[in-house]
């Protein structure tokens, strides 16, 4: 059964420690990975879309890397602003459909 | 690019009425559209899948006269919520994905449905 697992569910970080979140998946053909940002109250909202094992992108404070079973959101030297839910989602081969994680709830403190 | 809009923001029905929530793809043709459903804390819960010209395909579990779609052009989707209860109180997101190819959903920004 195809299935993501993301972690940790909750993370506590103070305004420029860096840490990274992680997206497990198991799937019997990766079309493509997903990582949003979800606000409280509000639609998620685009970050990355990785492909194939290696890749990596960056945008701002934020690295996502993919291996063939998971995948990591590097955030570097947060500042409160990036407090957020960061989902991940698993596209499979012959569907647009997604297979969400359960999300990490990101806090950085100032 | 790639903005998706909903209408409303938030609702408040009395039970037994039925509620209609659209949504929108602004700056692209969106061949297929996805309807969901978070409660508090929790991930997204997909609802159904519509393509645009033909029925929409709900997930198990999903009652499909009790949550109609209707897909009505390349850039407008609409989730009726019939004869609402409060159980069906919840935050409704729907997103939307462009051309063949294009595998990104882009999201709304939600509609709070509360129903008294």
């Amino acid at each position: 059964e195809d299935q993501v697992t993301q972690s940790p569910e909750a993370l506590r970080l103070q305004e420029g420690e860096s840490s990274s979140l992680n997206c497990s998946y198991t799937v019997s053909g990766l079309r493509g990975l997903f990582w949003y940002r979800q606000d409280p109250g509000k639609g998620p909202e685009f970050l990355f879309t990785l492909y194939s094992a290696g890749e990596e992108k960056e945008k701002e404070r934020l690295k996502a890397t993919l291996t063939k079973k998971e995948s990591f959101l590097h955030i570097t030297a947060p500042k409160p602003e990036d407090s957020a839910t960061y989902l991940c989602a698993v596209q499979t081969s012959g569907t647009y459909k997604y297979i969400f994680g359960t999300g990490t709830r990101l806090k950085v403190l100032a | 690019g790639a903005v998706v809009s909903q209408h409303p923001s938030r609702v408040i029905c009395k039970s037994g009425t039925s509620v209609k929530i659209e949504c929108r793809s602004l700056d692209f043709q969106a061949t297929t559209m996805f309807w969901y459903r978070q409660f508090p804390k929790k991930s997204l819960m997909l609802m159904a899948t519509s393509n645009e010209g033909s029925k929409a395909t709900y997930e198990q579990g999903v009652e499909k006269d009790k949550f109609l779609i209707n897909h009505a052009s390349l850039t407008l989707s609409t989730l009726t919520v019939t004869s609402a209860h409060p159980e069906d109180s919840s935050f409704y997101i729907c997103s939307a994905v462009g051309r063949e190819g294009q595998e990104t959903q882009y999201f709304g920004p939600g509609t709070r449905l509360l129903v008294l």
